[in-house]
């Protein structure tokens, strides 16, 4: 079965420094593998997705990934972090073949501090 | 704005009672998602139609039912409704069905039984 586990429940990061959420996932197949934002009474938003090729993935606000196959990972990264990232971030997976549904980790909530 | 459309915002009722919430997908998306998001239990993935066939089934209870009509919205019945049925409730869309698109998630509908 298909799983998806993001170890941190909180990271904390300051303005201007580098962000790293980190997300680990375990699927019988090949994985797709995405990343998801919530900010505070909003639905999620889309932020990268890995289906196949270059293992470094680049997002929407500056946000990219890195798939490793290796070490069944899929770790959000950002140079520089603003405030306005502080939210709830999701990672989630979908198994390739035979996954029918997307299996979301429990969330990591991120806060920039200025 | 994702442009998937959720009504209501807000929902109040009684246990043992019956809501149905309502999901319009974004302009050319086929596919519909329902996601219960609480506190104790995340993002769980509840069901999934593809041009009005249901796709995939998750951990949705049997007193819970949707359909997707002919012109794409979908409906989410709840019934004999529990306090633990307390939850955010998303809607998200997707262009196909294959597990490789990203979802387009609604503001959500957060319903409180009482």
């Amino acid at each position: 079965a298909q799983s998806v586990a993001q170890p941190e429940d909180q990271v904390n990061v300051a303005e201007g420094n580098p962000l790293t959420v980190k997300c680990t996932y375990s699927v019988s197949g090949n994985p797709y593998l995405f990343w998801y934002v919530q900010y505070p009474n909003r639905g999620l938003q889309f932020l990268l997705k890995y289906i196949t090729g270059d293992n470094l993935v680049k997002g929407s606000y500056g946000f990219e990934a890195e798939f490793n196959k290796s070490q069944t990972s899929f770790h959000l990264k950002k140079p520089s972090a603003l405030v306005s990232d502080s939210a709830l971030y999701f990672c989630a997976v979908r198994e390739v073949p035979g996954g029918f549904k997307t299996i979301f980790g429990a969330g990591t909530r991120l806060f920039v501090k200025a | 704005d994702s442009g998937v459309t959720q009504t209501p915002k807000h929902l109040i009722t009684a246990t043992g009672q019956r809501v149905t919430l309502r999901c319009s997908p974004r302009s050319g998306d086929l596919s519909v998602y329902w996601y219960q998001q609480s506190l104790d239990q995340g993002l769980q993935f509840l069901i999934q139609y593809y041009n009005g066939e249901e796709r995939a089934k998750g951990n949705i209870l049997e007193r819970f039912s949707a359909q997707q009509f002919p012109d794409l919205h979908s409906e989410l019945n709840l019934s004999s409704l529990e306090l633990g049925d307390s939850a955010l409730y998303f809607c998200a869309s997707s262009v196909g069905a294959a597990g490789s698109y990203e979802q387009y998630f609604g503001p959500g509908t957060r319903l409180t039984v009482t």
